[in-house]
């Protein structure tokens, strides 16, 4: 079956502006992960939602920054007045059920670019 | 809180030689253990784990880890790279109870010279 997908691929914005990225993840899986992964450094989580609701948001750097899943399927990372230490590639995974045991799906990521 | 030192950012091998890939953690509970891989502009996909019995996983494409709680280490290792196995590796943990995200480490890349 399909993959988590990520739309889109690649963002360029100007510094000051408000961007949404879409993650869809594998059908059936109830577990969804955002993480944020600058350049030459390992991925680090912002989010996390089992079902609709955001199970651990203690990655979220700061307040301009915010995720939904209102129907428990597609997420939506958002981030409002964005600055250039934004910059970065924004993973999204998902997993079949709640559980640190459970395999991460990742996406292949959104590119994000704040000029 | 959990942490993951990968103590080589750059590992380069001659095909057909062995390699071995260094993975450290620190964590005040029990952790359950992950390497994945990207490959070059690919997603991340898991390449083993380690929940619990033999501390000795395995991979399908001959990639093997082991646990070491003493050592707090988590090294992988393949006696005979490809060209094919160049990419970047992470190195992973979450806790056993608690948070279900995973902490990732810095990556190693893993280049394979003919």
């Amino acid at each position: 079956g399909a993959g988590v997908s990520q739309t889109p691929s690649n963002k360029v914005t100007e510094k000051g502006k408000y961007v949404e990225l879409r993650c869809d993840p594998i059908s059936g899986h109830t577990a969804l992960y955002w993480y944020r992964q600058s350049l030459g450094q390992g991925p680090e989580f912002l989010i996390y939602f089992q079902g609709t609701g955001a199970a651990d948001d203690s990655g979220l750097p700061n307040d301009r920054f915010f995720a939904v899943r209102p129907e428990g399927s597609v997420s939506t990372l958002k981030i409002q007045r964005t600055e250039r230490g934004d910059s970065a590639m924004y993973l999204c995974a998902s997993s079949p059920s709640a559980g640190s045991r459970e395999t991460q799906y990742f996406g292949p990521g959104t590119r994000l670019l704040v000029l | 809180a959990q942490s993951v030192t990968q103590l080589d950012s750059q590992v380069p091998v001659f095909e057909e030689a062995p390699v071995e890939l260094r993975c450290n953690y620190s964590s005040s509970v029990s952790v359950y253990l992950f390497w994945y891989v990207q490959y070059p502009n690919q997603g991340l996909q898991l390449l083993l784990k380690y929940l619990s019995g033999s501390t000795l996983v395995e991979s399908i494409n001959g990639f093997e880890a082991e646990f070491n709680k003493s050592q707090t280490s988590f090294h992988l290792r393949k006696p005979s790279v490809h060209i094919s196995d160049t990419a970047e590796y992470f190195c992973a943990v979450s806790g056993v109870q608690g948070a279900q995200k995973l902490v990732f480490g810095q990556g190693t890349r893993l280049t394979i010279n003919p």
